[in-house]
């Protein structure tokens, strides 16, 4: 089946500093990848969507320029926190549907635990 | 708006049978997506209903009701490992993200 690598699975940085997320699809090609932030006890809430090549469109309140995505290929999806605080700190997760669609094809990386100290 | 409801808690004993529903109001409906999710891991995928009726796979069966706008997960036999939450979540049109509801804390007793 699908497989979405996602690294790493758990960062610790202090305040200030930025930290990369890397999401890369391994047996298919990977044209939608959605970011998505879940706070402790809380749903996923969908933070962006990348589509390969293009700009990522943000949700609501994401602040595009803090969370940095780029979709340079359709096998690699990078989220960057820049400039994180600790109120940054949550559980990131990708997720990544196959081009051809179909009624299945959304995996989901292993997720990253993100701790601003 | 979209919008997805599921109990936030549920409590079953070893053995039993539980059935965690789900509510769905959202602008379109291209599926219905029921995912386990234990703590501090992401979530992993258990059913999809796109029909209406009910999808048997092994311990778990998921059902549809489109008209109604309502889905229902049932797990049969429960084991101490079902401890978990339960996400509920709906595609609204083709290529789009999924809308999760809040999930469903299940907690399995002896």
């Amino acid at each position: 089946g699908a497989v979405v690598s996602q690294h790493p699975s758990r960062v610790i940085c202090k305040s200030g500093t930025s930290v990369k997320i890397e999401c890369r699809s391994l047996d298919f090609q990977a044209t939608t990848m959605f970011w998505y932030r879940q706070f402790p006890k809380q749903s996923l809430m969908l933070m962006a969507t990348s589509n390969e090549g293009s700009k990522a469109t943000y949700e609501q309140g994401v602040e595009k320029d803090k969370f940095l995505i780029n979709h340079a290929s359709l096998t690699l999806s990078t989220l960057t926190v820049t400039s994180a605080h600790p109120e940054d700190s949550s559980f990131y997760i990708c997720s990544a549907r196959e081009g051809r669609g179909g009624n299945y094809g959304y995996t989901f990386g292993s997720g990253t635990r993100l701790t601003v100290v | 708006g979209q919008n997805i409801d599921q109990p936030t808690e549920m409590t079953a004993t070893e053995g039993a049978i539980v059935q965690i529903n789900c509510t769905y109001q959202t602008s379109g409906f291209n599926g219905l997506f029921w995912y386990q999710q234990h703590a501090g891991e992401a979530p992993t995928f258990l059913s999809y209903n796109v029909l209406d009726g009910l999808e048997e796979k092994g311990r778990f069966s998921s059902f549809l009701s489109r008209s109604k706008g309502y889905s229902y997960l049932l797990l049969k036999e429960l084991q101490m490992k079902d401890s978990a939450s339960y996400l509920c979540a709906v595609r609204p049109r083709g290529n789009t993200p999924l809308v999760f509801g809040k999930g469903t804390r299940l907690s399995v007793i002896a």
